[in-house]
């Protein structure tokens, strides 16, 4: 099935850890996106791509690094865990930026329940 | 509506009658609004859409309507299903230079048989 697509869908890290987050479109999307959502609040943009090779700062980029090599991967990468970084992962692509009616296709992946201890 | 706390505001139905889960929006420019469904341990699936000069639009079983005035839309779903559980939220999009999109914390709705 066409989507997007998130691994892993649970992980636990001990604090100064670090892994990355994969986050593959077969779509053909130009633009990709990483959100956290946290208990209480709306999804919160960390990182965004307008296209292969490049990579911009959303409302949360503290602590978090992004790489997009391939058109259809984005990769979300934490250098050193902290605690603070426990939430909910999506990953989020589009045909168009922050286009998001119906036809625009901005879909999000399931999602990356993380646990930093 | 929205959420100011760690809790989402849960709204409970019984199966068969209407739902109406309210969203307050913060920019009056945004152009355009989306509802979207998250069902538990997924992500959020779009639901409906409405564009700033609209004021009504209606879906299978769901109806959006919105009040710019007082920046305040609402999704209606008629004859909830125990499908229909989950949590719900708004997004509005701001669209220019400035183009974002911005979302809601969201409601949840428990449907009681």
């Amino acid at each position: 099935n066409a989507g997007v697509t998130q691994t892993p869908k649970f992980r636990v890290l001990k604090t100064g850890q670090s892994m990355t987050l994969l986050c593959a479109q077969d779509m053909n999307h130009e633009y990709m996106y990483w959100y956290r959502q946290d208990p209480g609040m709306g999804l919160r943009l960390i990182h965004y791509s307008v296209g292969e090779g490049t990579t911009a700062k959303g409302e949360v980029p503290d602590g978090y690094n992004v790489s997009r090599l391939k058109k259809q991967n984005f990769l979300l990468g934490l250098e050193s865990a902290a605690p603070s970084q426990t939430s909910v992962y999506f990953c989020a692509s589009s045909y168009f930026l922050w286009a998001a009616l119906a036809n625009y296709g901005y879909t999000f992946g399931s999602g990356t329940r993380l646990t930093v201890v | 509506g929205e959420s100011v706390g760690l809790h989402l505001p849960t709204l409970s139905v019984q199966e068969g009658d209407n739902s109406i889960i309210n969203c307050a929006y913060s920019n009056s420019a945004s152009d355009y609004f989306i509802w979207y469904k998250q069902e538990s341990g997924k992500g959020p699936q779009f639901i409906i859409d409405i564009r700033s000069n609209m004021d009504k639009r209606q879906g299978q079983r769901v109806t959006v309507l919105l009040n710019k005035t007082v920046k305040h839309l609402s999704l209606q779903i008629a004859a909830t299903q125990p499908g229909d559980s989950a949590v719900y939220f708004c997004a509005e999009h701001l669209t220019g230079t400035a183009s974002k999109l911005t979302f809601g914390t969201g409601t949840r709705l428990q449907v009681t048989l």
